[in-house]
């Protein structure tokens, strides 16, 4: 497709539970992003991929975040045992050569 | 870690007239990004500035990098109501692939 698409766009999940977010990034970009907004607040980084490797995990809150990639493709955010903090949108950017970062439209989830 | 300060808030305005938002910093940094975001959606880039002094246009916004590499503002002209929604300036640090976001101004055009 033509830019970032992220899956599903919404998840309710019971507090306790895991949850898998995923990031189709734009195709042929190496860099890809992921991050948290909370309601009404700017964005925090979570974590950077380059190819299929993390140089950066410095924004993980906790160890029940982990993320992947495989190869220079789909990326999934993992969150395990969510906590009703944890609700929030989670956005994914790609880039490329450039350090412009482009966005997909975010999942918003809920811990109930 | 970098505090990026972006001002105002919120504004609201008239359709048709001019906006200006600015960030500032204590920090240094040698890329400035100003994206918007609509409701719903993923912040969608409006500018990239990468030079101390640039000025870049796209369209009627213009955005400049600060002289200091301290600053930045984006201004509106003749706005309109496709304009409403949350503006974020984003800074890159040299060495560091991670965007660091402004809190936002959120613009609303009175009818």
């Amino acid at each position: 497709g033509a830019g970032v698409s992220q899956s599903p766009s919404n998840k309710v999940t019971e507090k306790g539970k895991d949850v898998e977010l995923r990031c189709d990034p734009i195709s042929g970009h190496t860099a890809l992003y992921w991050y948290r907004q909370r309601l009404g607040q700017g964005l925090e980084f979570l974590i950077y991929f380059q190819g299929n490797s993390a140089p950066d995990k410095s924004g993980l809150p906790s160890d029940r975040f982990s993320a992947e990639r495989t190869g220079e493709s789909v990326s999934t955010l993992t969150i395990q045992r969510t906590q009703q903090e944890d609700s929030a949108v989670y956005l994914c950017a790609s880039g490329g050569t450039s350090y412009e970062q482009y966005f997909g439209p975010g999942t918003r989830l809920t811990v109930t | 870690g970098q505090q990026l300060n972006q001002s105002p808030q919120s504004m609201f305005i008239q359709e048709g007239e001019d906006v200006s938002m600015n960030c500032t910093s204590s920090s240094i940094f040698n890329t400035w990004l100003w994206y918007k975001q609509d409701p719903g959606e993923g912040p969608v880039l409006l500018i990239a500035l990468y030079k101390a002094g640039e000025l870049t246009s796209n369209g009627r916004l213009t955005a400049q990098f600060g002289i200091t590499r301290k600053d930045s503002f984006l201004n509106i002209s003749a706005s309109i109501p496709s304009d409403v929604g949350i503006y974020f300036c984003a800074v890159r640090v040299f060495g560091n692939e991670k965007l660091t976001f402004g809190t936002g101004t959120r613009l609303t055009i009175i009818p």
